[in-house]
């Protein structure tokens, strides 16, 4: 497999534009993570699907961010009016069912507003 | 709420020698789990090591091993004959019982000197 894919790898944008991430998890993984990591902040959950439904939330900063996931092999992660406080690595993870395991990364998308 | 304490922002090594990274962590539940994450320059996040906090066996992966206190709340990460492949940013991450709400700490760099 190739892997949790995320698009694009980089996105250089104007503050008020809308950006959209991308993210195909692992074939077979039912669970779906989106991730934001900052200096400031580290590491921190924005979202995760379970079975394409999304599950918790409360990570979401504010209304302009919003996740989709129509179907078993693809999510959405899209901000809208973006800002440069968004600026930021936005990761996608995915794992297969459990309580416990593995979450598998994929590469990224370095997000800078101007 | 849960948090997740990495004290010490970098770490160096010598090549072949033995580091050791350190861990803190709050929480009330009884039942939890422990990760180590690494990230290395590509960005790809990468699981180590993972503990169940009911084991009271420190897990071992190869030159990877943990140090597991419970009532300490501590939860060090051992590496062992060090390796310039093992230069990137350590992630100690917490989960609980109740959800995938992974908390990660703010990260250790590493550098392994050759």
């Amino acid at each position: 497999d190739a892997g949790v894919i995320q698009s694009p790898r980089h996105e250089v944008t104007e503050m008020g534009q809308e950006v959209t991430l991308r993210c195909k998890p692992i074939s077979g993984h039912d669970y779906l993570f989106w991730y934001r990591q900052t200096m400031m902040r580290g590491l921190e959950l924005l979202i995760y699907f379970n079975n394409n439904v999304p599950i918790d939330d409360s990570g979401m900063p504010e209304d302009r961010f919003s996740a989709k996931m129509p179907n078993a092999s693809f999510s959405t992660l899209k901000i809208q009016p973006s800002e440069p406080r968004d600026s930021a690595v936005y990761f996608c993870a995915s794992s297969l069912g459990g309580l416990v395991v593995e979450q598998f990364f994929g590469p990224g998308t370095r997000l800078t507003v101007l | 709420a849960q948090t997740v304490t990495q004290s010490q922002p970098e770490m160096s090594v010598q090549e072949a020698e033995t580091v050791t990274l350190s861990c803190t962590y709050d929480t009330s539940e009884s039942d939890y789990y422990l990760f180590w994450y690494k990230q290395p320059p590509s960005r790809q996040m990468i699981l180590v090591i993972r503990q169940e906090a009911y084991k009271q066996q420190n897990a071992t992966e190869n030159r990877f091993s943990v140090n597991f206190q419970k009532a300490a709340k501590s939860f060090s990460l051992k590496i062992s004959d060090s390796q310039l492949g093992d230069a990137a940013m350590y992630f100690c991450a917490f989960q609980g019982t109740g959800g995938f709400k992974t908390i990660f700490g703010a990260g250790t760099r590493l550098f392994v000197k050759a």
